[in-house]
Protein backbone atom coordinates (compact mmCIF):
# COMPACT_ATOMS: atom_id res chain seq x y z
CA UNK A 1 0.00 0.00 0.00
CA UNK A 2 0.90 3.45 -0.19
CA UNK A 3 -0.15 6.20 1.84
CA UNK A 4 0.17 10.21 0.16
CA UNK A 5 0.61 13.22 1.79
CA UNK A 6 -0.01 16.78 0.27
CA UNK A 7 0.40 20.05 1.11
CA UNK A 8 -1.20 22.50 1.38
CA UNK A 9 -4.40 20.97 2.24
CA UNK A 10 -6.02 24.20 0.93
CA UNK A 11 -5.04 27.55 -0.22
CA UNK A 12 -6.63 31.35 -1.13
CA UNK A 13 -4.51 32.44 -4.13
CA UNK A 14 -4.53 35.84 -5.89
CA UNK A 15 -4.94 36.17 -9.56
CA UNK A 16 -1.98 36.11 -11.18
CA UNK A 17 0.14 34.10 -8.81
CA UNK A 18 1.98 31.06 -8.59
CA UNK A 19 1.08 27.68 -6.65
CA UNK A 20 3.01 24.71 -5.81
CA UNK A 21 1.42 21.23 -4.23
CA UNK A 22 4.21 19.44 -2.33
CA UNK A 23 3.21 15.66 -2.87
CA UNK A 24 4.91 12.93 -0.53
CA UNK A 25 4.69 8.92 -0.55
CA UNK A 26 5.59 6.84 2.13
CA UNK A 27 6.96 4.37 0.05
CA UNK A 28 8.83 4.22 -3.43
CA UNK A 29 6.48 4.22 -5.96
CA UNK A 30 6.79 3.58 -9.90
CA UNK A 31 4.29 5.96 -11.26
CA UNK A 32 2.96 9.05 -9.78
CA UNK A 33 0.31 10.95 -11.60
CA UNK A 34 -1.66 14.68 -11.08
CA UNK A 35 -5.52 14.74 -11.36
CA UNK A 36 -7.64 17.71 -11.20
CA UNK A 37 -10.94 17.42 -10.42
CA UNK A 38 -13.61 21.15 -10.38
CA UNK A 39 -16.31 21.48 -8.41
CA UNK A 40 -18.68 19.21 -8.92
CA UNK A 41 -17.13 17.62 -11.36
CA UNK A 42 -15.19 14.21 -11.78
CA UNK A 43 -11.22 13.63 -12.17
CA UNK A 44 -9.42 14.57 -14.85
CA UNK A 45 -5.67 13.60 -15.52
CA UNK A 46 -3.45 16.24 -16.01
CA UNK A 47 -0.01 14.73 -16.49
CA UNK A 48 2.71 11.22 -15.19
CA UNK A 49 5.24 13.04 -12.91
CA UNK A 50 8.71 10.82 -14.19
CA UNK A 51 11.34 10.35 -12.13
CA UNK A 52 14.08 12.16 -13.64
CA UNK A 53 12.46 13.48 -16.66
CA UNK A 54 9.98 15.85 -17.86
CA UNK A 55 6.39 15.17 -17.42
CA UNK A 56 3.54 13.83 -19.74
CA UNK A 57 0.95 15.71 -20.03
CA UNK A 58 -2.66 14.93 -20.81
CA UNK A 59 -4.65 16.84 -24.03
CA UNK A 60 -5.02 19.80 -23.07
CA UNK A 61 -2.96 20.19 -19.78
CA UNK A 62 0.82 22.24 -20.52
CA UNK A 63 4.04 22.70 -19.17
CA UNK A 64 4.61 25.86 -18.93
CA UNK A 65 1.03 26.37 -17.18
CA UNK A 66 1.28 23.23 -15.48
CA UNK A 67 5.21 22.64 -14.17
CA UNK A 68 5.58 19.45 -12.57
CA UNK A 69 8.70 18.15 -11.02
CA UNK A 70 9.74 14.42 -9.93
CA UNK A 71 13.16 14.63 -8.33
CA UNK A 72 13.05 10.84 -6.85
CA UNK A 73 10.62 7.55 -6.43
CA UNK A 74 8.75 9.22 -3.17
CA UNK A 75 8.16 13.50 -3.95
CA UNK A 76 6.38 15.53 -7.01
CA UNK A 77 5.16 18.85 -6.65
CA UNK A 78 3.01 20.62 -9.57
CA UNK A 79 3.01 24.35 -9.78
CA UNK A 80 -0.40 26.59 -10.91
CA UNK A 81 0.91 29.46 -13.19
CA UNK A 82 -0.29 32.38 -13.46
CA UNK A 83 -3.58 31.34 -11.77
CA UNK A 84 -7.26 32.66 -13.02
CA UNK A 85 -10.12 32.31 -11.30
CA UNK A 86 -10.86 29.05 -14.16
CA UNK A 87 -7.94 27.39 -12.00
CA UNK A 88 -10.42 27.03 -8.80
CA UNK A 89 -9.83 23.48 -8.47
CA UNK A 90 -8.99 20.14 -6.10
CA UNK A 91 -5.86 19.05 -7.35
CA UNK A 92 -5.22 15.28 -6.59
CA UNK A 93 -1.73 13.37 -6.37
CA UNK A 94 -1.80 9.47 -7.02
CA UNK A 95 0.61 7.00 -6.94
CA UNK A 96 0.65 3.44 -8.36
CA UNK A 97 3.59 1.47 -6.60
CA UNK A 98 4.26 -0.85 -8.69
CA UNK A 99 3.69 -2.48 -12.19
CA UNK A 100 0.65 -3.87 -13.97
CA UNK A 101 -2.26 -5.18 -11.84
CA UNK A 102 -1.54 -2.76 -9.06
CA UNK A 103 -4.16 -0.51 -6.77
CA UNK A 104 -3.42 2.85 -7.46
CA UNK A 105 -3.33 5.53 -4.56
CA UNK A 106 -4.92 9.08 -4.15
CA UNK A 107 -3.60 11.57 -1.58
CA UNK A 108 -6.81 13.72 0.19
CA UNK A 109 -6.30 16.39 -2.87
CA UNK A 110 -5.55 20.09 -2.55
CA UNK A 111 -8.34 22.66 -2.48
CA UNK A 112 -7.57 25.66 -4.49
CA UNK A 113 -9.20 29.22 -4.66
CA UNK A 114 -8.18 31.80 -6.78
CA UNK A 115 -10.25 35.21 -6.23
CA UNK B 1 -9.79 4.42 -24.38
CA UNK B 2 -12.41 2.31 -23.87
CA UNK B 3 -15.91 4.26 -22.06
CA UNK B 4 -17.97 3.25 -19.62
CA UNK B 5 -21.62 4.25 -18.73
CA UNK B 6 -23.39 5.00 -15.43
CA UNK B 7 -26.15 5.87 -13.80
CA UNK B 8 -25.88 9.41 -12.79
CA UNK B 9 -27.27 8.29 -9.43
CA UNK B 10 -28.99 5.76 -7.20
CA UNK B 11 -30.61 5.30 -3.78
CA UNK B 12 -30.69 2.24 -1.13
CA UNK B 13 -31.55 1.75 2.15
CA UNK B 14 -29.19 0.94 4.52
CA UNK B 15 -28.37 -1.99 5.26
CA UNK B 16 -29.53 -3.57 2.03
CA UNK B 17 -27.59 -4.51 -0.94
CA UNK B 18 -26.70 -2.23 -3.50
CA UNK B 19 -26.46 -3.28 -7.70
CA UNK B 20 -23.83 -0.19 -9.18
CA UNK B 21 -24.19 -1.23 -13.25
CA UNK B 22 -21.92 -0.07 -15.34
CA UNK B 23 -21.87 -1.02 -19.31
CA UNK B 24 -18.59 -1.30 -21.55
CA UNK B 25 -19.58 -2.42 -24.33
CA UNK B 26 -16.02 -1.47 -26.07
CA UNK B 27 -14.09 -2.97 -23.42
CA UNK B 28 -11.13 -4.60 -25.10
CA UNK B 29 -9.49 -8.24 -24.12
CA UNK B 30 -6.72 -6.25 -22.62
CA UNK B 31 -8.84 -4.12 -20.70
CA UNK B 32 -8.99 -4.82 -16.87
CA UNK B 33 -12.52 -3.47 -14.88
CA UNK B 34 -11.79 -1.40 -12.10
CA UNK B 35 -14.28 -0.15 -9.41
CA UNK B 36 -12.84 3.23 -7.24
CA UNK B 37 -15.07 5.48 -4.82
CA UNK B 38 -14.83 8.74 -3.40
CA UNK B 39 -16.01 9.04 0.08
CA UNK B 40 -17.12 13.09 0.38
CA UNK B 41 -13.98 15.55 0.68
CA UNK B 42 -11.61 12.69 0.19
CA UNK B 43 -9.46 11.39 -3.02
CA UNK B 44 -10.54 8.13 -4.88
CA UNK B 45 -10.17 4.53 -2.61
CA UNK B 46 -9.83 1.66 -4.67
CA UNK B 47 -12.73 -1.09 -4.70
CA UNK B 48 -12.13 -4.20 -6.68
CA UNK B 49 -11.49 -5.00 -9.69
CA UNK B 50 -11.66 -8.48 -12.20
CA UNK B 51 -11.13 -9.19 -15.56
CA UNK B 52 -13.41 -12.20 -16.42
CA UNK B 53 -14.36 -14.47 -13.26
CA UNK B 54 -16.40 -12.64 -10.63
CA UNK B 55 -14.28 -11.23 -7.46
CA UNK B 56 -15.04 -10.73 -4.06
CA UNK B 57 -13.06 -9.10 -1.51
CA UNK B 58 -14.09 -7.33 1.81
CA UNK B 59 -15.43 -4.35 0.40
CA UNK B 60 -17.15 -6.04 -2.74
CA UNK B 61 -17.85 -8.05 -5.07
CA UNK B 62 -17.57 -7.58 -9.11
CA UNK B 63 -20.34 -9.71 -11.13
CA UNK B 64 -18.78 -9.30 -14.67
CA UNK B 65 -21.21 -10.45 -17.67
CA UNK B 66 -19.88 -13.25 -19.86
CA UNK B 67 -19.50 -11.59 -22.61
CA UNK B 68 -17.50 -8.53 -20.47
CA UNK B 69 -19.83 -5.61 -21.58
CA UNK B 70 -21.28 -4.84 -18.64
CA UNK B 71 -20.20 -5.22 -15.10
CA UNK B 72 -21.88 -4.90 -11.30
CA UNK B 73 -20.42 -4.01 -8.56
CA UNK B 74 -22.23 -5.72 -4.90
CA UNK B 75 -22.15 -3.95 -1.80
CA UNK B 76 -23.84 -6.97 -0.01
CA UNK B 77 -25.22 -4.66 3.44
CA UNK B 78 -24.98 -0.53 2.53
CA UNK B 79 -23.89 1.44 5.23
CA UNK B 80 -24.30 5.27 6.00
CA UNK B 81 -20.38 5.17 5.04
CA UNK B 82 -21.06 3.97 2.02
CA UNK B 83 -22.71 6.88 0.44
CA UNK B 84 -19.66 7.91 -2.13
CA UNK B 85 -19.83 8.40 -6.01
CA UNK B 86 -18.23 5.16 -7.46
CA UNK B 87 -16.46 5.25 -10.59
CA UNK B 88 -16.18 1.84 -12.90
CA UNK B 89 -13.10 1.82 -15.25
CA UNK B 90 -11.20 0.19 -17.61
CA UNK B 91 -7.65 -0.21 -17.47
CA UNK B 92 -5.79 -1.57 -19.98
CA UNK B 93 -2.59 -3.62 -19.93
CA UNK B 94 -0.21 -3.52 -22.85
CA UNK B 95 3.10 -4.21 -21.15
CA UNK B 96 3.78 -0.91 -18.73
CA UNK B 97 0.98 0.25 -15.99
CA UNK B 98 -1.65 2.58 -17.71
CA UNK B 99 -3.33 6.00 -16.27
CA UNK B 100 -6.72 5.55 -14.49
CA UNK B 101 -9.44 7.74 -16.67
CA UNK B 102 -12.46 8.70 -14.79
CA UNK B 103 -15.93 8.78 -16.21
CA UNK B 104 -18.88 10.54 -14.56
CA UNK B 105 -19.24 7.85 -11.57
CA UNK B 106 -22.90 6.87 -9.54
CA UNK B 107 -23.42 9.15 -6.74
CA UNK B 108 -24.57 6.55 -4.06
CA UNK B 109 -27.22 7.86 -1.37
CA UNK B 110 -27.84 5.47 1.61
CA UNK B 111 -30.42 6.32 3.71
CA UNK B 112 -31.77 5.14 7.24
Amino acid sequence: SAVISQKPSRDICQRGTSLTIQCQVDSQVTMMFWYRQQPGQSLTLIATANQGSEATYESGFVIDKFPISRPNLTFSTLTVSNMSPEDSSIYLCSALPGGRGDTQYFGPGTRLTVL
Amino acid sequence: DAKTTQPNSMESNEEEPVHLPCNHSTISGTDYIHWYRQLPSQGPEYVIHGLTSNVNNRMASLAIAEDRKSSTLILHRATLRDAAVYYCILRAYTGTASKLTFGTGTRLQVTL
